[in-house]
């Protein structure tokens, strides 16, 4: 299983709402990570978790809220969003420090598309 | 800091005709470069890295990239293309920041593959 499952793939929401995006993988990694692309621009780091511990905040707006309860899963919850919070969300996975040291990459899932109204 | 600029927002080619997808790189210290791609709807998926050691790396789907120092480049080559590979390529370069690497990239490139 070399995959990584996000859900929903869609996700429409209030300025009021609270919901939450869900990454699973089941490679054993245990590095995981959010990103944030905007429609036509580059992914942009959001978090990275390494063995269940926050290791990287990209300086993100509390609204966005991250959660590794286990080594394969990553939760991003999300309150009180902007329009402009609207994107695509992207969670990858490797191990952890190996993507720049050895033949190790980066796994990404398909994204949830979000969109705030 | 280190970033990685790619040079063309667009590259339309004629299927089966030679590619170049361009990367120039800044940094003032080692280097790691790589080169993803994005289908539509999908997420990343990369194609090659370079790390160290030989400046030509070979990816999958017959796409490779040379390391070039004294230009600071990292660009992008397939010697045909196939309709399959219209998709949006990001260059990316490794960054260290809060004591860990992480991944910066380009603004991307895309390709798009005409009959």
């Amino acid at each position: 299983d070399t995959e990584v499952t996000q859900t929903p793939k869609h996700l429409v929401m209030g300025m009021t709402n609270k919901k939450s995006l869900k990454c699973e993988q089941h490679m054993g990694h245990r590095a995981m990570y959010w990103y944030k692309q905007k429609a036509k621009k580059p992914p942009e780091l959001m978090f990275v978790y390494s063995y269940e511990k926050l290791s990287i905040n990209e300086s993100v707006p509390s609204r966005f809220s991250p959660e590794c309860p286990n080594s394969s899963l990553l939760n991003l919850h999300l309150h009180a969003l902007q329009p402009e919070d609207s994107a695509l969300y992207l969670c990858a996975s490797s191990q952890p420090g190996q993507v720049f040291s050895t033949n190790e990459k980066l796994f990404f899932g398909s994204g949830t598309q979000l969109s705030v109204l | 800091a280190q970033s990685v600029t790619q040079l063309d927002s667009q590259v339309p080619v004629f299927e089966e005709a030679p590619v170049e997808l361009r990367c120039n790189y800044s940094s003032s210290v080692s280097v790691y470069l790589f080169w993803y791609v994005q289908y539509p709807n999908q997420g990343l998926q990369l194609l090659l890295k370079y790390l160290s050691g030989s400046t030509l790396v070979k990816g999958i789907n017959g796409f490779e990239a040379e390391f070039n120092k004294s230009q600071t480049s990292f660009h992008l080559r397939k010697p045909s293309v196939h309709i399959s590979d219209t998709a949006e390529y990001f260059c990316a370069v490794s960054v260290r920041s809060q004591g860990a690497q992480k991944l910066v990239f380009g603004q991307g490139t895309r390709l798009t593959i005409n009959p």
